[in-house]
């Protein structure tokens, strides 16, 4: 089945350093992928996609590019700020009994601090 | 533009106890629908999902039970909580033309099962 192994955290960062979370994935087709982040106490929030090989996602300065060959899916950031902490996951779309829904299999999340 | 609700934000329940979340989206039609379970240390874990109304599959056997009695309202319940239920539950909406395969997430639910 379709699966999402991230980098272990927690990462903990000093303000403006650069940010990469790894992202691999194992998957039949061609599928989209996600990064969503989760501040304390809520729900997800979509960051960035990408649908198909060689396309970068990217949103408010994070950024991922969707690689193929590597069957991966890296998130990056130049220069991390405090409020980035959070936790992010990466995910992927897989369908769902081909009844036109979709499953997102996710990675176990990867938490960030930033320290100033 | 699309916004999706749940309540309550936090619940906190006695062990067999019955049980009801509500999720809601307004601005679009005929959405997909999905709870998830994060417990902690656990990842995400879907539950259930919807593709209309009346229509609930679900993927992990358990304690609950779910139902779509309207087009963008979707309901998690349990007859009997066990302490196993506690988390935070996570409703998603997907299905808008323009960017199927994307879901979008509600703010959650915390519960707690004494």
């Amino acid at each position: 089945g379709d699966s999402v192994t991230q980098m272990e955290g927690p990462v903990t960062l000093s303000e403006e350093a650069f940010l990469t979370i790894n992202c691999t994935y194992t998957a039949t087709g061609y599928p989209s992928l996600f990064w969503y982040v989760q501040y304390p106490g809520e729900g997800l929030q979509l960051l960035l996609k990408a649908t198909k090989a060689d396309d970068k996602g990217s949103n408010k300065g994070f950024e991922a590019t969707y690689r193929k060959e590597t069957t991966s899916f890296h998130l990056e950031k130049g220069s991390v700020q405090v409020s980035d902490s959070a936790v992010y996951f990466c995910a992927l779309s897989g369908s769902l009994s081909g009844a036109g829904s979709y499953q997102l299999t996710f990675g176990k999340g990867t938490k960030l601090s930033v320290i100033p | 533009s699309q916004t999706i609700h749940q309540w309550p934000a936090t619940l906190v329940q006695p062990v067999g106890s019955p049980l009801s979340l509500e999720c809601t989206v307004e601005g679009t039609s005929n959405p997909n629908l999905y709870w998830y379970r994060q417990a902690a240390g656990r990842g995400l874990q879907l539950l259930f999902y919807s593709v209309g109304i009346g229509q609930i599959s679900s993927e992990v056997p358990q304690n609950l039970s779910a139902s779509r009695p309207q087009d963008r309202q979707f309901i998690l319940s349990s007859k009997k909580l066990l302490l196993s239920d506690s988390g935070f539950y996570l409703c998603a909406w997907e299905g808008d033309s323009a960017i199927t395969d994307t879901q979008y997430f509600g703010p959650g639910t915390r519960l707690t099962v004494l």
